[in-house]
């Protein structure tokens, strides 16, 4: 069963506060996306990766930054969590080159920054 | 304005209704048209994906694209409360990179009533 792990379901930091997410997936996808997921307004995307080490920015990059050491991994990174970044954050993959659309997402990790 | 407009419901609909969920965009650079089904607490997953202009069937789901109007629908015969969930449309859109990333609505929340 092909799976996308985000590492916090819930997690609760205060503003100014570094904050990882991490999101490991388990089918050998060249693409991993992070996106945030907000009450009207749908899915953003923040960052993606293509390969290892290599990242472009998506829709919303600012104040966040990402990191992909290994394939199967890929880390957002909030510097300095500020209250607007309360959301749901949303992980997934995808094989290069898919036509298809089919992103394999994680359950999201629900930031709350106080 | 959006790129890709939804609208957000809820639409509430009697068990066995017919139920006809859109999106516009306005990018006619998009290629790939898909609709992703997102339950209460987990992360979306892949129903249907189109690529030219006309209707596909999955069983009680048809998925239409009018490419000239841009305008997609999904379509639900016989809907059973185990629809109940967020419908996203979400559109391809090819990256400088060579990899797809993906544009979401905002999702339209359907309940189907027992």
């Amino acid at each position: 069963d092909v799976k996308v792990t985000q590492s916090s379901r819930y997690l609760v930091k205060r503003t100014g506060e570094k904050v990882f997410l991490e999101c490991v997936q388990d089918m050998d996808h060249e693409n991993m996306f992070w996106y945030r997921q907000d009450p009207g307004l749908g899915l953003r995307l923040i960052y993606f990766s293509y390969d290892v080490k290599m990242k472009e920015k998506g829709d919303i990059p600012e104040g966040y930054s990402v990191s992909r050491e290994k394939k199967e991994r890929f880390s957002l990174i909030l510097e300095s969590a500020s209250t607007n970044q309360t959301s749901m954050y949303l992980c997934a993959s995808s094989l290069a080159g898919s036509y298809t659309g089919e992103l394999f997402f994680g359950e999201g990790s629900r930031l709350t920054v106080l | 304005q959006k790129e890709v407009e939804q609208d957000p419901g809820p639409l509430s609909v009697p068990e066995g209704a017919i139920v006809s969920l859109n999106c516009t965009y306005s990018n006619s650079a998009f290629q790939y048209f898909m609709w992703y089904r997102q339950y209460s607490r987990k992360g979306p997953e892949l129903l249907m994906y189109t690529y030219s202009s006309g209707n596909k069937e999955d069983g009680r789901f048809t998925a239409q694209v009018d490419k000239s109007s841009k305008y997609i629908s999904l379509f639900i015969r016989d809907s059973q409360p185990s629809d109940s969930a967020t419908y996203l449309c979400a559109m391809s859109d090819l990256t400088t990179s060579g990899t797809y990333k993906y544009i979401f609505g905002t999702g339209t929340r359907l309940k189907v009533l027992a």
